[in-house]
């Protein structure tokens, strides 16, 4: 079982879409959370860490459900520019990466 | 944050030889990562470079292939050797900052001929 899973895509969706997207990791014991956007033919860059609590930062909103162990990804009012692909990370001992979820924004 | 230079950033070698790339960290750390990823896949970790140490290598990755230096604490190369067209992917570095977070270098694409 791989330790991160996430839905590959591709997401087709308007401008002004909300979309979003999920995550789940199996070792209850993780520690940290992100979210990492990589462009096509670029390195990953954080796109946000993700708490417990919650976090908003402009259009994103990333939530942690750690009793259910899933990372959730909520991007409103999408852009042509948000297209990419979206990496789930988790930390444990090491970094483990999803293998992405691919968003396509469409004029 | 973390600047990161990698280099080169890509290259198209021929099998039986070996490739070292470089990457170059404008702040001291302690943890280097070195990764790679195949196309349309997600990134795999080869090994943790440790500064004064020998690296921590990953199953299914070995030194005798990927051998790797760590001198200081903002460089370090990874050599691929003996390519195979295999070996074809791109290599990335990373390192851990602040909370956790990893900064990735802008990659090694290596084409095997």
């Amino acid at each position: 079982r791989k330790e991160v899973e996430q839905d590959p895509g591709p997401f087709n969706v308007p401008e002004g879409a909300t979309v979003a997207f999920n995550c789940t990791y199996s070792n209850s014991a993780s520690q940290s959370f992100f979210w990492y956007r990589q462009d096509c033919r670029k390195e990953p860059k954080l796109l946000m860490s993700v708490y417990s609590s919650g976090n908003e930062d402009g259009r994103f909103t990333a939530q942690l459900n750690r009793a259910s162990q899933y990372i959730s990804l909520l991007i409103r009012d999408s852009k042509l520019s948000d297209s990419a692909t979206y990496l789930c990370v988790v930390n444990l001992d090491k970094f483990y990466f999803g293998s992405g979820t691919k968003l396509n924004v469409k004029p | 944050s973390a600047v990161i230079s990698q280099k080169p950033s890509r290259d198209i070698c021929q099998r039986g030889t070996s490739l070292t790339i470089q990457c170059q960290v404008d702040s001291q750390v302690t943890m280097m990562f070195w990764y790679r990823q195949q196309p349309g896949q997600s990134l795999t970790l080869i090994a943790t470079a440790n500064q004064g140490s020998e690296a921590t290598y990953e199953s299914g990755f070995v030194i005798d292939k990927f051998p790797i230096s760590r001198p200081n604490l903002t460089f370090s190369t990874l050599t691929v050797s003996n390519m195979s067209p295999e070996d074809s992917s791109i290599y990335l570095c990373s390192v851990g900052k602040g909370k956790n977070i990893q900064y990735f270098g802008a990659g090694t694409r290596l084409s095997v001929l």
